[in-house]
């Protein structure tokens, strides 16, 4: 059982360059989400998707596009990568929305802009 | 629980000691907390949660401590072992309009000596 599986785990881009990040669970479960995590921090949201079909901003959106493609992936798109956005990028995803239940979490994918 | 820039609060404790970890969460609306643990290079990965109703709730080795008046959240780890080195997070989830989404504190490094 993958749980949630994150592609890429490493990456460097140009600044400007554009990329996207792959994300998809097996759990069968309703909602997902990208966050960010910069040294010495805790997780911020960036996007998620409380349903299929369904997309809304976190707490830092700007810079970003989300695409829901199904129940089970959850694409984060960087247009033109900026250096402030260096950092490692988690996906989430959790069983119900609004139900109290935890996040399982992908392994991460390190990105860094140059 | 508190820190200051890119400096996390540490702690460091012998190998079968008990281990006392704390969070000050920030919105009295907050109805749901879990604590995460996340271990280098890996995603974080769920230990306990405890709703708003409830001010402790026990694991295997673990406890989680709930003090609403103070917004005040803590987990004990007993027996604590090496294994348990790695970085605690404690989340929180909102009501109402932003019900479902996590918002992390900026966690604490445990650093178990054998």
């Amino acid at each position: 059982n993958a749980g949630v599986t994150q592609t890429p785990k490493f990456q460097v881009l140009k600044t400007g360059q554009s990329m996207t990040l792959q994300c998809a669970q097996d759990m069968n479960h309703n909602s997902m989400y990208w966050y960010r995590q910069d040294p010495g921090m805790g997780l911020r949201l960036i996007y998620y998707s409380a349903s299929e079909g369904t997309t809304d901003k976190g707490e830092v959106p700007n810079g970003y596009n989300v695409s829901r493609l199904n129940k089970r992936e959850f694409s984060l798109r960087l247009e033109s990568a900026a250096p402030s956005q260096t950092s490692v990028y988690f996906c989430a995803s959790s069983r119900m929305w609004g139900a109290n239940t935890e996040a399982f979490f992908g392994q991460g994918t390190r990105l860094t802009v140059v | 629980g508190e820190s200051v820039g890119l400096h996390l609060p540490t702690l460091s404790v012998q190998e079968g000691d008990n281990s006392i970890i704390n969070c000050a969460y920030s919105n009295s609306a907050s109805d749901y907390f879990i604590w995460y643990k996340q271990e280098s290079g890996k995603g974080p990965q769920f230990i306990i949660d405890i709703r708003s109703n409830m001010d402790k709730r026990q694991g295997q080795r673990v406890t989680v401590l709930l003090n609403k008046t103070v917004k005040h959240l803590s987990l004990q780890i007993a027996a604590t072992q090496p294994g348990d080195s790695a970085v605690y997070f404690c989340a929180e989830n909102l009501s109402g309009t932003s019900y479902g989404k996590l918002t992390f504190g900026q966690g604490t490094i445990l650093t178990v000596h054998p």
